[in-house]
Formats: structure tokens, sequence, C-alpha cells
């Protein structure tokens, strides 16, 4: 079956410590997306990838990294910089970026707890 | 700037009563609308999405929603709600270059025997 899937399901982290969520996709797409999603406050663009190699920052990237090495994979790193990494966390695709009505696809999500 | 208002935080309806979910959006040009519902501590699914041609745009689950341009609204409805829907819905709109999505900040469904 083609989709998206996030590990851990659950995280929790000591304070001071960077962690790394995974998200991996199998349906071929080239874009990929990270969000944080907080009660009452939507989802947030963190960062998103149009292509292997390239990524931009979105909305709240400040204290987060991440890498495309390959179009299959997104991880995503809380550093210890981020002041409030406490949240749910959600991988997405598209099939390309720069195409308003391609939708997006989400993956089951990882709940960040930090200690 | 692109955004999206889903007024409504929480609504609760009985099962098999309508359902309508409200969502306005702010966008300069043509708007790219998706509905999406997310059970706890799940991911998003699509339910429907609007690009062009018919206002009227059916989805999966039996819902459909309706966009109208000149009240800058893209409501949800379901003309007969079940338990399992529910669920945590949000509205959506694409920017023109389809890079980012704007989310409301979503509706959470209650449904009552």
């Amino acid at each position: 079956d083609g989709g998206i899937t996030q590990s851990p399901k659950y995280l929790f982290r000591k304070e001071g410590q960077n962690v790394t969520l995974s998200c991996e996709q199998n349906l071929n797409h080239d874009a990929m997306y990270w969000y944080r999603q907080d009660p009452g406050q939507g989802l947030r663009l963190i960062y998103y990838s149009q292509i292997v190699n390239d990524f931009q920052k979105g909305d709240i990237a400040e204290g987060y990294s991440v890498s495309r090495e390959k179009k299959e994979s997104f991880p995503l790193t809380v550093t210890s910089a981020q002041k409030n990494p406490t949240a749910f966390y959600l991988c997405a695709s598209s099939i390309s970026a720069g195409v308003s009505y391609n939708e997006q696809f989400f993956g089951p999500g990882t709940r960040l707890t930090v200690l | 700037a692109q955004s999206v208002t889903q007024p409504d935080i929480h609504i609760t309806v009985s099962e098999g009563a309508s359902l309508e979910l409200r969502c306005n959006y702010s966008y300069g040009a043509t708007p790219y609308l998706f509905w999406y519902v997310q059970s706890p501590g799940q991911g998003l699914q699509l339910l429907l999405k609007y690009f062009s041609g018919d206002t009227l745009v059916q989805g999966i689950k039996g819902f459909e929603a309706e966009f109208k341009r000149s009240q800058s609204s893209f409501n949800l409805r379901k003309p007969s709600v079940h338990w399992s829907d529910a669920a945590e819905y949000f509205c959506a709109v694409s920017t023109n270059t389809g890079n980012q999505f704007y989310f409301g900040t979503g509706t959470s469904l209650t449904v009552i025997p």
C-alpha cells in the first residue's frame, strides 16, 4: 500500500536534547512538508521541500532543521533551541509543489513530549 | 496575505441531523480550497477539494461543499450525520504557486445519539 509513515508514534525527550522524527513516503511524490499542530492553532508549516537536496523554511522554522537526501525521506530534527517543542507533528507530501490543486497527503503523526 | 477562518471552534449535532461547517478564506487570486478530516491522534484525510468548474463539490463519506466567491466561503455540508463523523475538520487554501497550504484552526464536531 502506498502512503506516508512516521515514526515513532510517541516520543519523549528531555530538555536540552535534540531529537529526530522520521517521515518516509512511497508515493513517488516530489514535495514533502512538516507541520506542527497545537490545540486551537490548526497546522503551522515548519519546512517544506520541493525536490531532493532542496528545502525552504515555513512560518515557524526556528529551532528545527531538516534534510532531503532521498526523494522518499524527509526527517525533521527538533533541536534544543526550540523553546516549546511539545506538540503533534505531521508530515505530508504532494505529487509536486508549484501546482495549486494538488492535495497534500498526510502521515499518522508523531506526538513529541518534552519532560 | 492568505488566511482561512473557521468561525466555529466546536459544534454538537444529533445523529441523523444535518451539518454545516463554515469556512471563509482571504486570497486575492483564484482560490484552491480543501476540506480535511482528522480523527483523534491521527493524520488528516482529504474529504474534497475545489479548484475550478462546478461550485458544488462532492466528496467522500457523503460530504459536499459549496464555493461562493461573493462571500469568500467554502462551507462543508452533510445531510445526515453519523456517529463516526465525530472528528476535527480543517479547511485549507493553497497558494497559486502551490507551495503552501494555509489551514484554518479547525472545527471539532461532536455527534450525540
